[in-house]
């Protein structure tokens, strides 16, 4: 059965640093989300790709984040400088055409910054 | 603009009873679709049902179905004989209005644990 799949799995590493997460989405589709969610709250959308294209990124502090999705295929989200405030899950999922298809998750990115 | 309300953050249940888990929504658009995920503690979201807004009977997938109560903006999801495995979050989530679609948006979850 097809997956989204996300590395790493785990990171820690200390404010300041950079790091960066990667996402493939399943084959075929098309729009690909980059969520963020933090312990005990609901994900909360970073950015929406359509195809290689940004859809939104309203809520992508974009003083440190950055997302790319060059060849309409994976995704890689960066945060530089990493704050304390940014430990949390990241989620990356990916969607069929259809407006009634339902999202897809990857495993996620448990990030801890120390 | 749109908002997923649940207001139970935590909820138990017997193993092998019923239990509803709530979500009420806010939205001008007339055309919407309500999604429930399933989230264990590993971490991956795992999606349940959906619900579109003109649709004229309740979903249904296996032990899990959908009060859908269009009045009253409520889409609650019905979990029938519980099970250990059952235990997790849910999340209630809308896509968005015309031209976002593609967008959803989560409510803040309810944690459910089953009792043996």
């Amino acid at each position: 059965e097809a997956e989204v799949a996300q590395s790493p799995r785990y990171k820690i590493t200390e404010k300041s640093q950079a790091v960066a997460f990667w996402c493939d989405p399943i084959s075929g589709h098309a729009t690909l989300y980059w969520y963020r969610q933090i312990l005990g709250q609901g994900p909360e959308l970073l950015v929406q790709f359509q195809d290689e294209s940004v859809v939104d990124d309203s809520q992508l502090p974009k003083d440190r984040f950055s997302a790319e999705r060059l060849k309409g295929v994976d995704s890689t989200l960066k945060i530089q400088p990493a704050e304390l405030g940014d430990s949390a899950m990241y989620l990356c999922a990916s969607k069929g055409g259809r407006t009634t298809d339902e999202q897809f998750f990857g495993p996620g990115t448990r990030l801890t910054v120390l | 603009a749109q908002k997923i309300t649940q207001t139970q953050p935590g909820m138990f249940v017997q193993e092998k009873e019923a239990v509803t888990l709530d979500c009420t929504y806010d939205t001008s658009d007339p055309s919407y679709g309500l999604f429930w995920y399933k989230q264990p503690s590993s971490g991956e979201m795992i999606f349940l049902i959906y619900q579109g807004s003109y649709d004229q009977q309740n979903a249904t997938e296996g032990r899990y179905s959908l009060n859908f109560q269009k009045a009253r903006k409520s889409a609650n999801l019905v979990i029938s004989a519980s099970q250990l495995g059952d235990s997790a979050m849910y999340f209630c989530a809308m896509r968005g209005p015309k031209p976002s679609y593609d967008k959803v948006i989560f409510g803040p979850g309810t944690s459910l644990s089953v009792i043996p």
